[in-house]
């Protein structure tokens, strides 16, 4: 069973930074892409940026609101996905899932639970 | 940057057709998937590459893609069915979502 566990989330304050970890189980994990979705309270989803796997390069692509303050890393070792978040602002408050994605049929298949960061002073 | 605009709300009678649709530019010319997420859940896929259904889903999902829509058609809607649905496709290598529809089951 694809099980997908997120951790990290709490109270930040503008400014501040977090890491999110996202541990996974029942796949092979060092084949997966990856990816973090978030959702505001209350507002739709917004893809926030993907990892493939190393064997396909081990790139990263991000959305516009937060590429240069998110970083996506993988440890292969430990099946864990992580986001590291810097330069919070308070638009970046959500609920932030972590998702594997099919490559080869364009879809986000698996998701876990979620992890709430709030972003407030 | 890419968009897609789904409708806000959607109202359905049991039993009855709900449609929605989701717009962009050139979307036809992209894969487009579906998902639907009910209060305090995770989202679930029900569509993916425009046209399919994942094992598990019911039949009466269904998806098309042309043009600029995709839409995602429930036939026979159940009160299960009631729950946000949103679209997705991709802008080269960027994810993006559809604004969201919210399907209520009157």
């Amino acid at each position: 069973e694809v099980q997908l566990v997120e951790s990290g989330g709490g109270l930040v304050k503008p400014g501040g930074s977090l890491r999110l970890s996202c541990a996974a189980s029942g796949f092979t994990f060092s084949n997966a892409w990856m990816t973090w979705v978030r959702q505001a309270p209350g507002k739709g989803l917004e893809w926030v940026g993907r990892i493939k796997s190393k064997i396909d390069g081990g790139t990263t692509d991000y959305a516009a609101p937060v590429k240069g303050r998110f970083a996506i890393a993988r440890d292969d070792s430990r099946s864990t996905l992580y986001l590291q978040m810097i330069s919070l602002k308070i638009e970046d408050t959500a609920m932030y899932y972590c998702v594997t994605y099919d490559k080869n049929r364009y879809y986000f298949d698996y998701w876990g639970q979620g992890t709430l960061v709030t972003v407030s002073s | 940057s890419y968009e897609l605009t789904q409708p806000p709300s959607v109202s359905v009678s049991p039993g009855q057709t709900a449609s929605i649709t989701c717009s962009g530019d050139k979307l036809g010319d992209k894969y487009a998937s579906w998902y639907q997420q009910k209060p305090g859940q995770s989202p679930v896929l029900v569509i993916y590459q425009d046209n399919q259904r994942p094992s598990g889903i019911p039949e009466r999902f269904s998806g098309s893609n042309s043009g600029n829509t995709a839409t995602l058609t429930i036939s026979g809607t159940q009160a299960m069915d009631e729950a946000d649905y949103y679209c997705q496709a991709w802008d080269s290598s960027t994810g993006v979502f559809g604004t969201g529809t919210k399907v209520t089951v009157l």
